[in-house]
């Protein structure tokens, strides 16, 4: 069964600086995506950012990055140059890959704060 | 261009009432569509899965029931909602690529 632990339930972030958002998750499927969501107020689920367990590659979406330690199972986000708009809960996610059923699985969640 | 469309966007009901909830998908053929719930200050809680037609797949046993009469619509239902049915319900659609969209969600209050 996949899991995905979210130690931090809430964290700050001065406007500007830089933010690391933890996540660690458990599968036993040697291929699986692994996603970050963002959810601000409105409760849009809005995708941030996406890793395929198979690339080494840690990936890149703008002020967005991930620290993906594939043996260690941790998938940490970080957010550089932070803005009030960064201001959400932010999700981890898992996902399985390969067969007809897919199902993203979320950890519990980041409330992230953005200070001015 | 694929969208999800999902209503009503809130919805208060009394305890014992039935539910429908709906979501269609556009712009697509074949999605596989799931049904999410976010209880307040947790995170999202897999219900139901469909890869087609009248295929619905329940991952937690509760007192709600999903529907797929048609291959883009996904109907969330109860006979008798309970005060523990209250939530934020996410329905999301998946293609290939396995990038899920989400719904705009429907903020249930059972009363």
């Amino acid at each position: 069964a996949q899991t995905v632990t979210q130690s931090q339930p809430e964290m700050s972030v001065q406007e500007a600086e830089t933010v690391t958002l933890s996540c660690t998750y458990d599968t036993s499927e040697s291929d699986y995506y692994l996603f970050w969501y963002k959810q601000p107020p409105s409760r849009q689920m809005i995708l941030v950012i996406r890793q395929e367990a198979y690339k080494q590659q840690n990936a890149t979406e703008n002020r967005f990055s991930v620290n993906f330690q594939k043996a260690a199972k941790s998938f940490s986000l970080k957010i550089s140059d932070s803005q009030l708009g960064d201001a959400a809960m932010y999700f981890c996610a898992s996902l399985r890959s390969g067969g007809a059923t897919n199902k993203l699985i979320f950890g519990t969640g980041t409330l992230l704060a953005v200070q001015p | 261009s694929q969208t999800i469309h999902q209503w009503p966007a809130t919805l208060v009901q009394p305890v014992g009432s039935p539910l429908s909830l709906e979501c269609t998908v556009e712009g697509t053929s074949n999605p596989n569509l799931y049904w999410y719930r976010q209880a307040a200050g947790r995170g999202l809680q897999l219900l139901f899965y469909s890869v087609g037609i009248g295929q619905i797949s329940s991952e937690v046993p509760q007192n709600l029931s999903a529907s797929r009469p048609q291959d883009r619509q996904f109907i969330l239902s109860s006979k008798k909602l309970l005060l523990s049915d209250s939530g934020f319900y996410l329905c999301a659609w998946s293609p290939w690529d396995r990038i899920y969209t989400f719904g705009s969600g429907t903020r249930l209050t059972v009363v």
